[in-house]
C-alpha cells in the first residue's frame, strides 16, 4: 500500500518570501516522488519528479523539492514566491518496484501568495 | 502536439443515463488513466491502463467502465449515472517507461448528474 499525506490544507505566504509546501508519503519498495500543479479550472501540470539520485531537485518555474528519506518526506520550496504561484499543490507517490504501477495523489495544499 | 484531449468539456446528466468520456493522447504514451477530482478529496483513480489491451480498476471503480480502444485512446463509460458521480473527471497519460513516470492531463469534464 502506498500513501501521501499533505499536512496543510492551504499555506499563505507574501510575495518574494520562501514559500515551503509540505508532502509525508509511504510505500513499501522505492519511493518515485512528484510534485504537480494545478490552476482554476485546468488540469494538473508536472513541475518535477524524484526517481533516484541527488535528493534536491530542481523543476519548472524556479521550484525544487527536497527527497528525505529517513523523514519520508518531498517537502516542495522556492527561494522567492511570486503572486502567479497562487495554485493548487498535488504530492504523489508510486511505488518503484513495478513498471505497471499507479501513483496515489495527496488531497493537495492551496498556496495564496500576496502583494 | 496536442497532448491529452477530453470531450465533452461539460455534461449534464439526468440520474439513470449513461454516457461515455472520450480521452486521447497523442504523445505515444503506453500508460492511460482516469482520475474524478472532488471537493476536499484530492485524486481519486478511478482506472488506469498500463499499456494497450491492459486495463485495472483503481481506487473509486464502482459505477464505471473503460476501454482501451487502442495505444491513443483511453475511454470511460458511466451506465447508470447517479448525482455521487457529480464531478471533475481527468484523463491523464504517462511514457511509463523508467524515469518517465510523470503524467500529462487533460483539461478534464465536468460533470453533473442531476
Amino acid at each position: 500500500a502506498q500513501s501521501v499525506a499533505q499536512p496543510e490544507d492551504q499555506v499563505n505566504v507574501a510575495e518574494g518570501n520562501p514559500l515551503t509546501v509540505k508532502c509525508t508519503y509511504s510505500v513499501s519498495g522505492n519511493p518515485y516522488l512528484f510534485w504537480y500543479v494545478q490552476y482554476p479550472n485546468r488540469g494538473l501540470q508536472f513541475l518535477l519528479k524524484y526517481i533516484t539520485g541527488d535528493n534536491l531537485v530542481k523543476g519548472s518555474y524556479g521550484f525544487e523539492a527536497e527527497f528525505n528519506k529517513s523523514q519520508t518526506s518531498f517537502h516542495l520550496k522556492k527561494p522567492s514566491a511570486l503572486v502567479s504561484d497562487s495554485a493548487l499543490y498535488f504530492c504523489a507517490v508510486r511505488d518503484g518496484r513495478t513498471n505497471a504501477g499507479k501513483s496515489t495523489f495527496g488531497d493537495g495544499t492551496t498556496l495564496t501568495v500576496k502583494p | 502536439n496536442a497532448g491529452v484531449t477530453q470531450t465533452p468539456k461539460f455534461q449534464v446528466l439526468k440520474t439513470g443515463q449513461s454516457m461515455t468520456l472520450q480521452c486521447a493522447q497523442d504523445m505515444n504514451h503506453n500508460s492511460m488513466y482516469w482520475y474524478r477530482q472532488d471537493p476536499g478529496m484530492g485524486l481519486r483513480l478511478i482506472y488506469y491502463s498500463a499499456s494497450e489491451g491492459t486495463t485495472d480498476k483503481g481506487e473509486v471503480p464502482n459505477g464505471y467502465n473503460v476501454s482501451r480502444l487502442n495505444k491513443r485512446e483511453f475511454s470511460l463509460r458511466l451506465e447508470s449515472a447517479a448525482p455521487s458521480q457529480t464531478s471533475v473527471y481527468f484523463c491523464a497519460s504517462s511514457e511509463g517507461s523508467t524515469r518517465t513516470y510523470e503524467q500529462y492531463f487533460g483539461p478534464g469534464t465536468r460533470l453533473t448528474v442531476t
